[in-house]
């Protein structure tokens, strides 16, 4: 089975500071780890994945994140927030082994302060 | 490139009343196709799955059922509408493969008065 913890429902970040965005996962096997972006009414968008390979993944819009297996954690940064990434965002998990579900975690809203 | 619909966007329905949602994906063949629930402040929830024509798995027990008539077309049903079913109504596809993200389409709003 997998699981995975967003620490901190709401963040609150002043516009060009750093966005940091806590996931933790617990996994019986090597994951498959996401972050998306969802903007209000609409679905959700995939801004990164990890699979295998390089640990620090970049993504759309300016952010990364990196796979740290000796803290079962993937945190999602980026250097300079913007008034755009406002918006709720959600860290997922998805067992190897062709496994078909995935997990999500229960988003954090970040509002970014002008 | 792959797109995905659904419909109608928003839908308000009295309790007990029937309820038929469609998805669809164009662009790809043989997709896995997901229904998910998101209710305010509780993440998304994982209703139906299914890897492919007539092949349903059911997560959580409700009165909700789920069809796939054909290869990129996913329905979510209900016989009788709940005040506990509002909420936003998501589905996905993905590629086969543990490695596939998923991708999602713009959601349907439903709430049951």
């Amino acid at each position: 089975a997998q699981s995975v913890t967003q620490l901190g429902s709401h963040v609150s970040v002043s516009e060009g500071a750093l966005v940091l965005l806590r996931c933790n996962y617990s996994s019986s096997v090597p994951p498959y780890l996401f972050w998306y972006v969802q903007y209000p009414n609409q679905g959700l968008q995939l801004l990164l994945k990890y699979t295998t390979g390089a640990t620090l993944v970049k993504g759309i819009n300016g952010f990364e994140a990196e796979f740290k297996k000796s803290e079962t954690s993937f945190h999602l940064t980026k250097p300079s927030a913007h008034m755009s990434d406002a918006a709720e965002y959600f860290c997922a998990v998805r067992l190897s082994g062709g496994y078909q579900k995935v997990t999500f975690g229960t988003g954090t809203k970040l509002q970014v302060i002008p | 490139s792959q797109t995905i619909h659904q419909w109608p966007a928003t839908l308000v329905q009295p309790v007990g009343s029937p309820l038929s949602l469609e998805c669809t994906v164009e662009g790809t063949s043989n997709p896995n196709l997901y229904w998910y629930r998101q209710a305010a402040g509780r993440g998304l929830q994982l209703l139906f799955y299914s890897v492919g024509i007539g092949q349903i798995s059911s997560e959580v027990p409700q009165n909700l059922s789920a069809s796939r008539p054909q290869d990129r077309q996913f329905i979510l049903s209900s016989k009788k509408l709940l005040l506990s079913d509002s909420g936003f109504y998501l589905c996905a596809w993905s590629l086969m493969g543990a490695t596939y993200e998923q991708y999602f389409g713009p959601g349907t709003r439903l709430t049951v008065t």
